[in-house]
C-alpha cells in the first residue's frame, strides 16, 4: 500500500531552521498537509495544500512542495516547537488516507 | 468555536463492540465530510474511516474493512463508529476530525480534531 516517508526525528538548536521532508509517489497529485502533536494533545493543523498556513499559525512554519517531495521548514526554531509532526496525503486514486510516520522534533 | 467531543470509549474484550459518538457545534455539520482517525499508544497517526457530508459515500481503511461501520446523524450533528470483532491492535486513542474538501471525499484537510477518546481491547 502507498505509503509517505519521514525522518523519524530531527534535532535543531533554538533560533536555527528545521527542516522535515516527506517523500511519497502520489504528492505530484495529491496535495499534503502538516500536523503538529505535542504530548498528550491532538494533532494541529499547520500547513494545508502544501503551503498554506491557517490562520493563527506562526509564520515561522511554511510549506514547500516539489515533485513527489513536499517540505516542512520551521524558521527561527523555538523550545515549544519541540513535538511530533505528520504529514498527510491520499493514495493517487483518492481512496484513502495515508499518514506519514512522524519525526520528534527536538530543540536542543 | 468548532468542537468535536468524542465519547463511548473504554475497556472491551476481544471479540466484543463498541460504539462510539462525536458531537459536533460550532459550524454547519451537514456540510463536511467527517472522519476517524486512531493513534494507538505512543505510536503515530492512522486513518480510519471517512463519510461524505450526505452519508452517500463512506471509505474505510484496510485494517477495519468488514468490522467498523460509520454513520453520521445531520440532524444531531453527531457522527458515530460501530466497532464489531474488536481486537488487540485496535487499542487507541480515536479522534473525530472535520475534512475540508479539496474536489473528492478523499484528499482534503482536517481541522479541527477532537481530543479524542480511548478505546482498549484487552481481556
Amino acid at each position: 500500500s502507498y505509503e509517505l516517508t519521514q525522518p523519524p526525528s530531527v534535532s535543531v538548536s533554538p533560533g536555527q531552521t528545521a527542516r522535515i521532508t516527506c517523500t511519497g509517489d502520489a504528492l505530484p497529485k495529491q496535495y499534503a498537509y502538516w500536523y503538529q502533536q505535542k504530548p498528550g494533545q491532538a494533532p494541529v493543523l499547520l500547513i494545508y495544500k502544501d503551503s498554506e498556513r491557517p490562520s493563527g499559525i506562526p509564520e515561522r512554519f511554511s510549506g514547500s512542495s516539489a515533485g513527489t517531495t513536499v517540505t516542512l521548514t520551521i524558521s527561527g526554531v523555538q523550545a515549544e516547537d519541540e513535538a511530533d509532526y505528520y504529514c498527510q496525503s491520499a493514495d493517487n486514486n483518492g481512496t484513502y488516507y495515508v499518514f506519514g510516520i512522524g519525526t520528534k522534533v527536538t530543540v536542543l | 468555536e468548532v468542537q468535536l467531543v468524542e465519547s463511548g470509549g473504554g475497556l472491551v474484550k476481544p471479540g466484543g463492540s463498541l460504539r462510539l459518538s462525536c458531537a459536533a457545534s460550532g459550524f454547519p455539520f451537514s456540510s463536511y465530510d467527517m472522519n476517524w482517525v486512531r493513534q494507538a499508544p505512543g505510536k503515530g497517526l492512522e486513518w480510519v474511516s471517512s463519510i461524505s457530508s450526505t452519508s452517500s459515500d463512506v471509505y474505510y481503511g484496510d485494517s477495519v474493512k468488514g468490522r467498523f461501520t460509520i454513520s453520521r446523524d445531520n440532524a444531531k450533528s453527531s457522527l458515530y463508529l460501530q466497532m464489531n470483532s474488536l481486537r488487540a491492535e485496535d487499542t487507541a486513542i480515536y479522534y473525530c476530525v472535520r475534512a475540508f474538501f479539496v474536489g473528492a471525499i478523499i484528499g482534503g484537510w482536517f481541522d479541527p480534531w477532537g481530543q479524542g477518546t480511548l478505546v482498549t481491547v484487552s481481556s
